[in-house]
């Protein structure tokens, strides 16, 4: 059985585009979570998906991250017009109730 | 606000050392706490899961404790070898919230030297 993945694995990119980084979850699980790790730091939430819907996005730090799960499986995390500060290691986990099972991340860097 | 902490932020111990690893958080109204180990380009995997009706989990060399009312955990490493070598971060889910978002420590450096 596959694990959560996550694409791309690295992503750089310049400041004001936009990226989308994708996560694929372990079949059958319900919930979906994206987190955002800086260096030295532990994962911190940025929102969180039952089935198809949204359910927390409390994370999220400004209205430039936007989350979709339109079929209840795949995410995609978007960030709109990105700046330096965005660069970090993005973590994808989906769980079937409480245990969480975390993909390899996304290192975004923006330049 | 919930916050984790994890003492000591690194540590390194001659191979076949038994090591204790301290998880600390403020408010003890929790779902449940998990320990994590994270290695550098790899996602975090899980070791232990303890829900909060449960006080210890055990898997190999492995023991982790909690107890709730004080907001302290412990992950116990017996007999450590090179190969343990990594970062450990604990992780509470705060019943408060209503989600079960995890409230990430910033982790323990382990180097297990030969």
């Amino acid at each position: 059985g596959a694990g959560v993945s996550q694409s791309p694995r690295y992503k750089v990119t310049k400041r004001g585009q936009d990226v989308a980084l994708r996560c694929d979850p372990i079949s059958g699980h319900v919930s979906l979570y994206w987190y955002r790790q800086a260096l030295g730091q532990g994962p911190e939430f940025l929102t969180y998906f039952n089935y198809e819907a949204q359910q927390d996005k409390s994370g999220l730090p400004n209205d430039r991250f936007s989350a979709e799960r339109p079929e209840g499986s795949i995410s995609t995390l978007t960030i709109q017009r990105t700046e330096q500060r965005d660069s970090a290691m993005y973590r994808c986990a989906s769980s079937p109730g409480l245990e969480q099972f975390f993909g390899p991340g996304t290192r975004l860097t923006v330049l | 606000k919930q916050e984790v902490t994890q003492i000591p932020a690194a540590l390194s111990v001659p191979e076949g050392e038994n090591l204790v690893l301290n998880c600390s958080f403020t408010d003890s109204a929790i779902y449940n706490l998990q320990w994590f180990r994270q290695d550098p380009g790899k996602g975090l995997t899980s070791l232990l899961l303890i829900q909060s009706s449960q006080r210890e989990q055990t898997s190999g060399r492995l023991n982790a404790s909690l107890d709730k009312s004080s907001g302290r955990s412990t992950l116990y490493i017996a007999a450590s070898q090179p190969g343990d070598s990594a970062t450990y971060l604990c992780a509470v889910t705060p019943s408060t919230s209503g989600t079960y978002k995890y409230i990430f420590g910033t982790g323990t450096r382990l180097k297990v030297l030969a």
